[in-house]
């Protein structure tokens, strides 16, 4: 049973506009969520996380949304740019030392 | 060097035979993780590593799978009698201290493939 969903596996924007990636997720106790970047023949990269307590965390042109009462979460990459094409997971995790729990990814192609 | 290593950066094997892969952490993070990606899907958690000791080992599918870190700095994920089905990328990463809000930093893996 997965605990992160990703229901898109892929999404293609245009260079400039923005990218909306989507997460939700099933356990209710997670406090603390991640976005990793992964190009291909690379690990994962840590991209940009947020707390249970905030509702919104930015960090350039990188945005994540968290909606509690949904269990969803979302990133929002603006404007994007061909450099930005990647898988990009979404993870979630408890307090302390829980370990970290992420989704199946989505593949992002920006079309210059 | 600076990030996190993995060696081999592929391994092909024989179902029945045993491998081991290595993880050389970031120097001086304390905490080490091992996962597994099949494809089309995100890092599994195997195992992870506070130290020398295995703080939560609830990940590993099955006891043919075993890890050590016996010094606290490079570990290796050991793998008996493999399956076909244990084929997949296998990923390393480390944080400095293993607090769920600490960056993971990851190795580009090790791709295994049993026959």
């Amino acid at each position: 049973d997965q605990q992160v969903k990703q229901n898109s596996p892929s999404l293609s924007v245009q260079e400039g506009r923005i990218s909306i990636l989507n997460c939700d997720y099933t356990n209710s106790m997670f406090d603390y969520f991640l976005w990793y970047k992964k190009y291909p023949a690379e690990g994962p990269t840590f991209l940009i996380s947020i707390s249970s307590i905030k509702d919104k965390n930015e960090d350039g042109r990188f945005t994540v949304f968290l909606n509690k009462s949904a269990k969803h979460l979302s990133l929002h990459i603006v404007p994007s740019q061909p450099g930005d094409s990647a898988v990009y997971f979404c993870a979630a995790t408890g307090t302390s030392y829980d370990k970290v729990i992420f989704g199946p990814g989505t593949s992002l192609s920006v079309i210059p | 060097g600076a990030g996190v290593s993995q060696t081999p950066s592929n391994k092909v094997t024989e179902k029945g035979k045993y491998v081991e892969l290595r993880c050389d952490p970031i120097s001086g993070h304390t905490a080490l993780y091992w996962y597994r990606q099949s494809l089309g899907q995100g890092p599994e958690f195997l195992i992870y590593f506070q130290g020398t000791g295995a703080a939560d080992d609830s990940g590993l599918p099955n006891d043919r799978f075993f890890a050590v870190r016996p010094e606290g700095s490079v570990s290796t994920l050991k793998i008996q009698r493999t399956e076909r089905g244990d084929s997949a990328m296998y990923l390393c990463a480390s944080s400095a201290s293993g607090t769920s809000a600490d960056t993971q930093y990851f190795g580009p893996g090790t791709r295994l493939t049993v026959l």
